[in-house]
């Protein structure tokens, strides 16, 4: 298996405009959750999907933040509209029981 | 509610010496505990995991942890380090609800 994978690996944007991450998590992982890393806050869980369903979304920042997993094989996070303060790295991980992380996406907003 | 404390940010140690990274959880249930490392510009990868059974868990590159109940601590411990082991250390705890808490990481910084 090629493991979780995330794209784009980095992004640039200007404020104001929408960003999409993408996540394909492991064949037969039931689970997918995505986190932000910063230096100030380190690890943060934003939401989980257990099934396709989101499980938990109470780490969500704020109504600019949205995922979706439409089926067992993707998911996204949307950010809309997009600040200087959400850069940062995000990573999408799955599991059935320890969960395995991609590379994560740098976020940067200009 | 869980939590997972490890107690220092930053372990300087040389070349060869042993290392031990601490990990203190809370949990009013059952847990499941795990070591994750990061290197630079990567995600996390995991290191070693304590599901049930002996206490002791072997992990790769040379870990192991301990799981102590009475304590609630996980500790990693290393007998001896290499430059390439420089990297972030994150311990996890999972309650069975798959919902993963984390610690604010230990930078282990192996010098020459």
């Amino acid at each position: 298996d090629a493991g979780v994978i995330q794209s784009p690996r980095h992004e640039v944007t200007e404020m104001g405009q929408e960003v999409t991450l993408r996540c394909k998590p492991i064949s037969g992982h039931d689970y997918l959750f995505w986190y932000r890393q910063t230096m100030m806050r380190g690890l943060e869980l934003l939401i989980y999907f257990n099934n396709n369903v989101p499980i938990d979304d109470s780490g969500m920042p704020e109504d600019r933040f949205s995922a979706k997993m439409p089926n067992a094989s993707f998911s996204t996070l949307k950010i809309q509209p997009s600040e200087p303060r959400d850069s940062a790295v995000y990573f999408c991980a799955s599991s059935r029981v320890e969960a395995f992380f991609g590379q994560g996406t740098r976020l940067t907003v200009v | 509610a869980q939590s997972v404390t490890q107690l220092d940010s930053q372990v300087p140690v040389f070349e060869e010496a042993p290392v031990e990274l601490r990990c203190n959880y809370s949990s009013s249930v059952s847990v499941y505990l795990f070591w994750y490392v990061q290197y630079p510009n990567q995600g996390l990868q995991l290191l070693l995991k304590y599901l049930s059974g002996s206490t002791l868990v072997k992990g790769i590159n040379g870990f192991e942890a301990e799981f102590n109940k009475s304590q609630t601590s996980f500790h990693l411990r290393k007998p001896s380090v290499h430059i390439s082991d420089t990297a972030e250390y994150f311990c996890a705890v999972n309650s069975g609800t798959y919902k993963y808490i984390f610690g604010t990481g230990t930078r282990l910084k192996v010098l020459a």
